[in-house]
């Protein structure tokens, strides 16, 4: 079936440090991929997405993350950390349709930054 | 262009009563989905519409049910409340149906706290 799997529950960083959050899928047919942010009682907003092409996308925010067909990840990272990137971090990949509708999410991880 | 809308916002409910969430898509977006988001379930897909016509339904009961006008508004609907449907409310637009390139915005929300 398919899944999507973020190992991490829970990360905290230091203001200005790196970030790599990981996310793994298991998906039967070439992946479209999603990463969103969740800001604590806001909805989801779209960082950045991958369909196909270069497998290092740019986002909004100073976000990016590769694709690694091989590994199955899609590692959503950035170089400098700042204080209001502190919200939750949801993979996703799409799917079509059926009862898990569009997205498939993993459990998310939230991302604490230090100051 | 305006994003997704929600309305309402916020919302206390009481047990046994009913309640209906609304969705406006973004401006030419004909493809309307539902999530609910709890903090033990994750995100969960309820149904998607386009064009008017339900392609796809989540494993929720029966209790949930939804709608879409020809303008691509959506409405979905919960009856008979139960405590386990205090949730966070999400509706998502694309352009298409599926998710074969199709990226897929969401609103803020509408948080249904039942007591």
């Amino acid at each position: 079936a398919q899944s999507v799997t973020q190992p991490d529950i829970h990360i905290t960083v230091s203001e200005g440090a790196s970030l790599e959050l990981r996310c793994n899928y298991s998906y039967g047919a070439t992946p479209y991929l999603f990463w969103y942010v969740q800001s604590p009682g806001q909805g989801l907003q779209l960082l950045l997405k991958y369909f196909s092409g270069d497998t290092l996308v740019q986002g909004i925010k100073g976000f990016e993350a590769e694709f690694k067909r091989s590994q199955s990840s899609f590692n959503l990272r950035k170089p400098s950390v700042h204080w209001s990137d502190a919200a939750e971090y949801f993979c996703a990949v799409g799917n079509y349709g059926g009862s898990q509708g569009n997205l498939i999410f993993g459990k998310g991880t939230k991302l604490s930054v230090k100051p | 262009k305006a994003g997704v809308t929600q309305t309402p916002r916020y919302l206390i409910k009481t047990r046994g009563q009913q309640v209906t969430l609304s969705c406006s898509p973004i401006s030419g977006h004909r493809s309307v989905s539902w999530y609910q988001q709890t903090p033990g379930q994750g995100l969960q897909f309820l149904f998607e519409y386009f064009s008017e016509t339900q392609r796809n339904k989540g494993n929720f009961p029966g209790r949930f049910s939804g709608r879409q006008f020809s303008n691509s508004r959506s409405e979905m609907n919960v009856s008979t409340l139960e405590l386990g449907d205090s949730a966070l409310y999400l509706c998502a637009s694309s352009s298409r149906a599926g998710s074969s390139g199709n990226t897929i915005y969401f609103g803020e929300g509408s948080w249904l706290t039942v007591v």
